[in-house]
């Protein structure tokens, strides 16, 4: 049983589409977040939602809309899709929005290929 | 503003080698320091975390002191196994916060 699971797991798209990913949890939890691991590794997050509010949005371009319709769901919608969009996108979920030592499940990501 | 710096990879090893995967820290206050581990195909885990300065996380053989002098949280294990080849990230989270900063990972790479 996979506690965070995103799909699909790859997605190969032209310039300008829009496409969704998808997350969803089975662990009960209040927060979820979405993060961005580029093409160097490194892994920054995007959004963060608390029991469906958002409460964390880094400076991502409004092409980028989460959508939370429950607590269990945090989707990712991505208009009109550049070249620099091309990542490693990975969900996580968390017990509670905050605290010293929390700990975040990911999912295990969704390569994003834009030609 | 906080960040993470960790020694750039790839990192390749015999098997029952020493291991130590370095990672220093820029933060205000006392941030709660993370290693996470993620094994091909699958997302990341926790690996081990330690809260406050002097703490001493561990897991699966795995070791890391959370060092406020230095501002390190370095990855250490005694002796690496084949199943321990995976990208490891340190990341940390301000006091408070919500988020979590990451290093850009270390791939670790190990030979029988």
């Amino acid at each position: 049983d996979t506690a965070v699971s995103q799909t699909p797991k790859y997605l190969v798209t032209q310039m300008g589409n829009d496409k969704s990913i998808k997350c969803e949890q089975n662990l009960g939890h209040d927060t979820m977040y979405w993060y961005k691991q580029d093409s160097k590794k490194f892994l920054k997050i995007m959004f963060s939602y608390n029991n469906k509010e958002l409460i964390i949005n880094e400076t991502v371009p409004n092409r980028f809309s989460p959508k939370s319709p429950d607590k269990a769901h945090l989707n990712l919608h991505i208009n009109s899709l550049e070249l620099g969009d091309s990542a490693v996108y990975f969900c996580a979920s968390s017990p509670l929005p905050t605290g010293g030592g929390d700990i975040q499940y990911f999912g295990a990501g969704t390569r994003l290929s834009v030609l | 503003g906080n960040s993470v710096t960790q020694m750039e990879g790839p990192v390749t090893l015999s098997e029952e080698a020493f291991l130590t995967i370095n990672c220093t820290y820029t933060a205000t206050g006392y941030p709660s320091l993370f290693w996470y581990v993620q094994y091909p195909g699958e997302g990341l885990q926790l690996l081990l975390k330690a809260t406050k300065a002097d703490d001493k996380g561990s897991n699966k053989g795995f070791e890391a002191t959370y060092r406020k002098e230095t501002t390190s949280f370095h990855l250490e294990k005694g002796s690496v196994q084949v199943s321990d080849s995976a990208v490891y990230f340190c990341a940390l989270r301000r006091q408070g916060a919500q988020k979590l900063v990451f290093g850009q990972g270390t791939r670790l790479t190990i030979n029988p």
